[in-house]
C-alpha cells in the first residue's frame, strides 16, 4: 500500500535554530508533492507544490526540496510564528481514479520557542 | 480562505441521528474532496467529486454518502451518526488551471454523543 511517513512526530527549537523536517513515499508515478502548514483549529494551508526531482521552491524561512524518494522542508532561522503543524501530502499519476486525490502524512508539530 | 465555506462549524448530534455538512465554494474548482482528520491517523479522504453528480468513495467512505447538484455545493452525510465519526471534518478544493494543490475550508468539528 502506498504511504506517506513524515518524521519526526515533533520538533521543539530555539528561535534561530534551523532544522529539516522529513516527508518519504513510496506512492509509484507521483504527479506532485505538496506541503501544507495547519495552525490549531484551522485548515491546512497549502505552503508548496513539487513536481519532479531536484526541484526546490522557498517562501520565506521555509525551503522544500524533493529527491526521488523523500522531501525534505527546511526551515532556516525560525520565529515563533512558524509554529505549526506541517503536512506533506502526495499525488500520484493522473488516472480516472486517482486525479486529484491526496494521500497525507501524518504530520510534524514544530514549536519554536523564543 | 480560497473561497471556500463550511457550515456548520461546529455540531453535536446524538447516534443514530442523519448530519450532513455543506460545503460550498466560490472559485469554480471542478474537484471538490471531503476529508475527516483523527489524532495518529492524519487526514483521510473519505469521497471525492470530479464533477456535477460524478463522486467516488474515498479510502474511509463506510457509513457516509455524498452529493453533489451544483458546482458551488458539495455535501456531506452521515446517514446514522456512531461515536467513531466525532471527528474534524474539512472540504477542499482543486482544479485550477495548471495547478495540482487543494485548498481547504475551516473545518468542522462534529462530535456524536
Amino acid at each position: 500500500e502506498d504511504q506517506v511517513t513524515q518524521s519526526p512526530e515533533a520538533l521543539r527549537l530555539q528561535e534561530g535554530e534551523s532544522s529539516s523536517l522529513n516527508c518519504s513515499y513510496t506512492v509509484s508515478g507521483l504527479r506532485g508533492l505538496f506541503w501544507y502548514r495547519q495552525d490549531p483549529g484551522k485548515g491546512p494551508e497549502f505552503l508548496f507544490t513539487l513536481y519532479s526531482a531536484g526541484e526546490e521552491k522557498e517562501k520565506e524561512r521555509l525551503k522544500a526540496t524533493l529527491t526521488k524518494k523523500e522531501s525534505f522542508l527546511h526551515i532556516t532561522a525560525p520565529k515563533p510564528e512558524d509554529s505549526a503543524t506541517y503536512l506533506c501530502a502526495v499525488q500520484e499519476g493522473w488516472t480516472t481514479d486517482s486525479w486529484g486525490k491526496l494521500q497525507f502524512g501524518a504530520g510534524t508539530q514544530v514549536v519554536v520557542t523564543p | 480562505d480560497a473561497g471556500i465555506t463550511q457550515s456548520p462549524r461546529h455540531k453535536v448530534t446524538e447516534t443514530g441521528t442523519p448530519v450532513t455538512l455543506r460545503c460550498h465554494q466560490t472559485e469554480n474548482h471542478r474537484y471538490m474532496y471531503w476529508y475527516r482528520q483523527d489524532p495518529g491517523h492524519g487526514l483521510r479522504l473519505i469521497h471525492y467529486s470530479y464533477g456535477v453528480k460524478d463522486t467516488d468513495k474515498g479510502e474511509v467512505s463506510d457509513g457516509y454518502s455524498v452529493s453533489r447538484s451544483k458546482t458551488e455545493d458539495f455535501l456531506l452525510t452521515l446517514e446514522s451518526a456512531t461515536s467513531s465519526q466525532t471527528s474534524v471534518y474539512f472540504c477542499a478544493i482543486s482544479g485550477r488551471q495548471g495547478h495540482a494543490e487543494a485548498f481547504f475550508g475551516q473545518g468542522t468539528r462534529l462530535t456524536v454523543v
